[in-house]
């Protein structure tokens, strides 16, 4: 089954603690991408990736790092979280000309 | 600079009626358009996609969306909304070519009785 698999979905932490929140796809897809969704703000682009050790920011990357070293995990790291980045995340994988499979998200609370 | 707009934030409809939610879309490139829904505490589902071809697409849950170039608009269409149908409704837009897809920020539909 096509999918893509966050972990862990739920996640309460305390400011500055590092953390990283996993993401997987098994369709092969070159891109994935992580989002962001806040009330009234819609879903953000945080970064992306277009292939193995291919990343960008988007609209809003600051105090989020990723990395691509293979081509199914794309984590999203905060090395110092703070309560601005309490938020509900997504990852992504799509591949040009095909829709974009989501995972289910990872709920994430900053304190 | 390439965006998504979703005029109405939040839209009420009575149980059996029908239901439609805009979209306007600028892009300079023929675009990719998607409706994706959320219903509470759950990941984003496709409802619908067009590419290109016949500009009314039919999508799931008996959901419809039709492609105006002229007017830079993918408005979705349901012509009996059911209490099920109420969540977030995202509008998406993508290059042909490209992987990026920009989001508008959402519609939330509540369905009364």
């Amino acid at each position: 089954e096509a999918q893509v698999t966050q972990n862990p979905r739920y996640l309460i932490t305390v400011t500055g603690k590092k953390l990283t929140v996993t993401c997987s796809q098994n369709m092969n897809h070159e891109y994935m991408s992580w989002y962001r969704q806040d009330p009234g703000l819609g879903l953000r682009q945080i970064y992306y990736s277009m292939n193995v050790e291919v990343t960008d920011k988007g609209d809003v990357p600051e105090g989020y790092k990723v990395s691509r070293k293979e081509k199914r995990n794309f984590p999203l790291i905060l090395e110092s979280p703070s309560p601005n980045q309490t938020s509900l995340y997504f990852c992504a994988s799509r591949d040009p000309g095909s829709s974009a499979f989501f995972g289910q998200g990872t709920r994430l609370t900053v304190v | 600079a390439q965006s998504v707009t979703q005029p109405d934030i939040h839209i009420t409809v009575s149980e059996g009626a029908s239901l439609e939610l805009r979209c306007n879309y600028s892009y300079g490139a023929t675009p990719y358009l998607f409706w994706y829904v959320q219903s509470p505490g759950q990941g984003l589902q496709l409802l619908l996609k067009y590419f290109s071809g016949d500009t009314l697409v039919q999508g799931i849950k008996g959901f419809e969306a039709e492609f105006k170039r002229s007017q830079s608009s993918f408005n979705l269409r349901k012509p009996s909304v059911h209490w099920s149908d109420a969540a977030e409704y995202f509008c998406a837009v993508a290059s042909g070519s490209g992987y990026a897809l920009n989001f508008g920020k959402g519609t939330s539909l509540l369905v009364t009785p």
